[in-house]
């Protein structure tokens, strides 16, 4: 079945690092692909989003570059900031199958240090 | 703009109490779900509907009963609360591929 891989965390870096936080699917089909953000104490809200392959999603300073050769939407920051601690979830939907829900991944917790 | 809205925040129930969770949305999305998530660990689907009068189990339904009687309110109910049921609850809606989320209910069963 359909399924999300993410690199396990935690991840920890210090401010103005650069950070990437892998993410690779098993899907048939051409799904659509997500990057969520879960701050401490809130719900899952959208970070980025690609729907077709060589799409780059970007947002905030972060992207992802949908590739569907490597079946990957690694998510990418060039400086991160304190305030990016969080926890981040991949997910895949195919918007065409009669089982219409997002596939999420385990999330990778960040925590960066001043 | 309310969004999504989830009710209550927090709870504690003492074990074989029932309760419901209430989560409300006003964007007129068909498609709603709820989700439990396990400290450390991602989500998993409890029930999901896609339309009022319409809903299905997903990965993790035992122990859990929905109902969806309108477009807007999709209401979880715990029938006989076990430790193992404690979790934070998150109930979602969804349109366009994008999934919005409340803000949660954080459960305790002792």
């Amino acid at each position: 079945g359909d399924s999300v891989t993410q690199m396990e965390g935690p991840v920890t870096l210090s401010e103005e690092a650069f950070l990437t936080i892998n993410c690779t699917y098993t899907a048939t089909g051409y799904p659509s692909l997500f990057w969520y953000v879960q701050y401490p104490g809130e719900g899952l809200q959208l970070l980025l989003k690609a729907t077709k392959a060589d799409d780059k999603g970007s947002n905030k300073g972060f992207e992802a570059t949908y590739r569907k050769e490597t079946t990957s939407f690694h998510l990418e920051k060039g400086s991160v900031q304190v305030s990016d601690s969080a926890v981040y979830f991949c997910a895949l939907i195919k918007p065409m199958d009669s089982n219409y829900q997002l596939i999420w991944g385990a999330g990778t917790k960040l925590i960066i240090k001043p | 703009n309310a969004g999504v809205t989830q009710t209550p925040k927090f709870r504690i129930l003492k074990i074989g109490q029932s309760m419901t969770l209430q989560c409300t949305q006003d964007m007129n999305h068909n498609y709603m779900y709820w989700y439990r998530q396990d400290p450390g660990m991602g989500l998993k689907l409890i029930y999901y509907s896609v339309g009022a009068g319409i809903t299905d189990k997903g990965e993790v339904p035992n122990g859990y009963n929905v109902s969806r009687s309108t477009t807007e309110d999709f209401p979880l109910r715990l029938e006989l609360a076990a430790p193992s049921q404690t979790s934070v609850y998150f109930c979602a809606s969804e349109q366009n591929t994008e999934a919005f989320f409340g803000q949660g209910t954080r459960l305790t069963v002792v």
